[in-house]
């Protein structure tokens, strides 16, 4: 079935370090994939999403790649800002509808 | 543009009592409608799903159900809560096809 691992938590970084939140994926055909942001208390945010292998989504400063020679879409940010402290979570969606989400990476940057 | 409301946002309950959060979407026509729950630090658990009025899938047994009376309303429902009922419940929509989910702004509910 499908699925997605991302990177277990939390990430702590002081402001302006780079960023690399680790995913990957397993599924029956061509799904498309997405990134998603929930800032403390408040539902998930769409932050960038890629549809077919080797689009680049990015938003905000983040990117991922959609590489599927190795089913990965890690989220990078060159420099992060304490206003990213958030978590982040990971997701596939098949044709089918049927979308899964990673556990979630909590993102604390430090002034 | 296409919004999603949900409400309340907070929600108390004790043990033993029913509850009713409500999802509407504005904007579009037949969208899927999905509610998840939301564990304190952990991930998202789909709980229902709905392809359009009067269907609803259910992805875990569990005390709660869903009900979708219009086409841009989804609600969730419970006729007695428990303590393991607590937790940040949000609701989300999407079109067909690859087309991502947009979250609502969620329902933390605590039970006592």
């Amino acid at each position: 079935g499908n699925s997605v691992t991302q990177m277990e938590g939390p990430v702590t970084l002081s402001e302006e370090a780079f960023l690399t939140i680790n995913c990957t994926y397993t599924a029956t055909g061509y799904p498309s994939l997405f990134w998603y942001v929930q800032y403390p208390g408040e539902g998930l945010q769409l932050l960038l999403k890629a549809t077919k292998a080797d689009d680049k989504g990015s938003n905000k400063g983040f990117e991922a790649t959609y590489r599927k020679e190795t089913t990965s879409f890690h989220l990078e940010k060159g420099s992060v800002q304490v206003s990213d402290s958030a978590v982040y979570f990971c997701a596939l969606k098949n044709n089918n509808n049927d979308m899964r989400f990673g556990a979630g990476t909590r993102l604390t940057v430090k002034p | 543009s296409q919004t999603i409301h949900q409400w309340p946002a907070t929600l108390v309950q004790p043990v033993g009592s029913p509850l009713s959060l409500e999802c509407t979407v504005e904007g579009t026509s037949n969208p899927n409608l999905y509610w998840y729950r939301q564990a304190a630090g952990r991930g998202l658990q789909l709980l229902f799903y709905s392809v359009g009025i009067g269907q609803i899938s259910s992805e875990v047994p569990q005390n709660l159900s869903a009900s979708r009376p219009q086409d841009r309303q989804f609600i969730l429902s419970s006729k007695k809560l428990l303590l393991s009922d607590s937790g940040f419940y949000l609701c989300a929509w999407s079109q067909e096809s690859n087309q991502p989910q947009h979250f609502g702004d969620g329902t933390r509910l605590s039970i006592l």
